[in-house]
């Protein structure tokens, strides 16, 4: 039962222009929401979270948007760069420790 | 380095052998939580422990998996009896107590069950 569900397997972008990332959930229960950057044989490193009381969040050139009535996030790379190039997956939990993962969206930054 | 620290990195065992992962969670950290990624999955959560307790165990195999967080020393996950459908990697997160949803993974250890 995929609760977090990334739809875009992968994603290119070039250099300096906007990367979106979308992420859809189904469990109405679900209220903080997180995104992880992952490179290859190395573990999740957590990048920004929001609460479900808020509808974005913002750090440096990484934004989230939340869409509760949607169920539905994203996260916004501006300006995107070549060490953006990885593995993105977000998470959610309903207000406790489990967190539940999407199957992650890869991005390739271009020169 | 005060990450989260998994020993080994990477596991090759035989059908039938035992296998067994350790962390080191985050300094200040007493709440670990390990996870499993398939290939072309996301990670699915396994069990969460405090120091000598085991607080959910609901994503963990019935059979043949474990896991422990002692007073002393690292977290380990057990897995007996290994079969080929075990491979993965197998990664560990912590938390401070104020706030569980935030986790910090470590590098991961991979599985290959020959």
């Amino acid at each position: 039962d995929q609760q977090v569900k990334q739809n875009s397997p992968s994603l290119s972008v070039q250099e300096g222009r906007i990367s979106i990332l979308n992420c859809d959930y189904t469990n109405s229960m679900f209220d903080y929401f997180l995104w992880y950057k992952k490179y290859p044989a190395e573990g999740p490193t957590f990048l920004i979270s929001i609460s479900s009381i808020k509808d974005k969040n913002e750090d440096g050139r990484f934004t989230v948007f939340l869409n509760k009535s949607a169920k539905h996030l994203s996260l916004h790379i501006v300006p995107s760069q070549p060490g953006d190039s990885a593995v993105y997956f977000c998470a959610a939990s309903a207000n406790d420790y489990k967190l539940s993962f999407g199957a992650g969206t890869t991005v390739t930054v271009r020169a | 380095n005060a990450g989260v620290m998994q020993n080994p990195r990477h596991l090759v065992r035989r059908r039938g052998q035992e296998a067994r992962l350790r962390c080191s969670p985050m300094k200040g950290h007493s709440h670990v939580y390990w996870y499993r990624q398939l290939p072309e999955e996301g990670l699915k959560f396994m069990v969460y422990l405090q120091k000598e307790n085991i607080i959910d165990e609901s994503g963990m195999p019935k059979e043949r998996f474990s896991a422990e967080f002692p007073k002393e020393g690292p977290s380990i996950l057990r897995i007996q009896q290994v079969v080929r459908g075990d491979s993965a990697a197998y990664f560990c997160a912590s938390s401070p107590v104020e706030n569980q949803e935030t986790q910090y993974f470590g590098p991961g250890t991979r599985l290959l069950v020959l």
